[in-house]
């Protein structure tokens, strides 16, 4: 079965600091990995995607995100946080030929000015 | 923009009442996804369709249904409404290729009394 875990509740970080939001997962096939960021009393956007090749993806508002293999986690990453990235992010994992996505409970990310 | 209309962006209902979700997306996408969201739970799945009159129970279907009639439109009904089902429901679209993201709905909030 698939499964998601976000092993922190919340981020905090200075603005200007790096941040990474951390993700592990578990799928029995090739995952599909993805993250979301939710801001308040909205809808998930998506922010970017591992689906294969290079480890290292790029996605929206400066975003990346690594994928390991042998760790299986898709950590999110940001060289310099902005206040305006406080949200809650989500990763999110669907197995190759599967229909089903499923989302890991979220980590609330704080960004102090 | 592509978008995902859901139809009210709060519902307050009493308990026992039968309850519609309304869900239109306008980018001609064949998968079409109801979640719920819940503090500490991240998202669930409840039902999702990959074409027109079809369904799939999702993680928790119980206490659910859905309909799709045309391909645009999804909707959730809540036979007959209790208090653990309020949350925030979203619904999410995408293309029938397994390897794109969802486009989310801005979600409903339900309160049922």
């Amino acid at each position: 079965a698939q499964s998601v875990a976000q092993p922190e509740d919340q981020v905090n970080v200075a603005e200007g600091n790096p941040l990474t939001v951390k993700c592990t997962y578990s799928v029995s096939g090739n995952p599909y990995l993805f993250w979301y960021v939710q801001y308040p009393n909205r809808g998930l956007q998506f922010l970017l995607k591992y689906i294969t090749g290079d480890n290292l993806v790029k996605g929206s508002y400066g975003f990346e995100a690594e994928f390991n293999k042998s760790q299986t986690s898709f950590h999110l990453k940001k060289p310099s946080a902005l206040v305006s990235d406080s949200a809650l992010y989500f990763c999110a994992v669907r197995e190759a030929g599967g229909f089903k996505t499923i989302f890991g409970a979220g980590t609330r990310l704080f960004v102090k000015a | 923009d592509v978008k995902v209309t859901q139809s009210s962006r709060y519902l307050v209902k009493r308990t026992g009442e039968k309850v519609f979700l309304e869900c239109v997306q306008d980018m001609d996408h064949e998968n079409m996804f109801w979640y719920r969201q819940d503090p500490g739970l991240g998202l669930r799945l409840i039902y999702f369709s990959y074409d027109v009159k079809m369904k799939e129970k999702g993680d928790i279907p119980e206490g659910y249904s859905v309909s799709r009639e045309k391909k645009e439109r999804f909707s959730l009904i809540l036979e007959s409404a209790s208090t653990n089902q309020t949350s925030m429901y979203l619904c999410a679209s995408t293309l029938g290729q397994e390897h794109y993201g969802y486009t989310f709905g801005s979600g409903t909030r339900l309160t049922v009394v």
